[in-house]
């Protein structure tokens, strides 16, 4: 069974489309994330929800808009997609307990996104 | 000034040896501190954890210095299948459990 999933794991779309990556995690976490991997490597976070609410929502533009309907599930739809957009987008989740000063998180297999 | 910095390699060694990698974090508050490893194309996993007294994981030992704000990656014998691309990551969980990584080292360990 596969703890992170995400779909789909590719998406070749064209600029101006509106595309959408799903993600779900079978751990009972509490938390999840997105992050954007670019083609220089760099993995950055771009939000975070705590049981369906919103805590992280860093320098994102509009365009990118999470949803999570239940703690188990947090996709991102994508509008108005650019050539910039392209990258490899991760969902993650962990477990996040305040007074705890762990957060070791769990992985999905990424979605390649190119617009081309 | 990137939040956390790592040399990006490539490292090439060959089978058998030890590696080093080191990497400096600039936010002070951190409070717990990871090593992550991707493979090319696959998603990053954690390797280990780093704890402040310094930890071993077989081959692997891990090692953090708060007052210098510098974590380092010893991998000793090295195998083939460490090939990877080795990333240090920071957590201030005061900002939502926001892992902030750096940008990876790439490891290449030939026969």
């Amino acid at each position: 069974d596969t703890a992170v999933s995400q779909t789909p794991k590719y998406l070749v779309t064209q600029m101006g489309n509106d595309k959408s990556i799903k993600c779900e995690q079978n751990l009972g976490h509490d938390t999840m994330y997105w992050y954007k991997q670019d083609s220089k490597k760099f993995l950055k976070i771009m939000f975070s929800y705590n049981n369906k609410e919103l805590i992280i929502n860093e320098t994102v533009p509009n365009r990118f808009s999470p949803k999570s309907p239940d703690k188990a599930h947090l996709n991102l739809h994508i509008n108005s997609l650019e050539l910039g957009d392209s990258a490899v987008y991760f969902c993650a989740s962990s477990q996040v307990r305040m007074g705890l000063a762990k957060n070791i998180q769990y992985f999905g297999a990424g979605t390649r996104l190119s617009v081309l | 000034r990137k939040e956390v910095e790592q040399d990006p390699g490539p490292f090439n060694v060959p089978e058998g040896a030890t590696v080093a990698f080191n990497c400096t974090y600039s936010n002070s508050a951190s409070q717990s501190f990871f090593w992550y490893r991707q493979d090319c194309r696959k998603e990053p996993k954690l390797l280990m954890s780093v704890y402040s007294s310094g930890n071993e994981d077989g081959r692997f030992t891990a090692q953090l210095n708060r007052a210098s704000q510098y974590i380092s990656l010893l991998i000793r014998d090295s195998k083939l299948s460490d090939s990877a691309t080795y990333l240090c990551v920071v957590n201030n969980y005061n900002q939502g459990g926001k892992l902030i990584f750096g940008q990876g080292t790439e490891l290449s360990v030939k026969p």
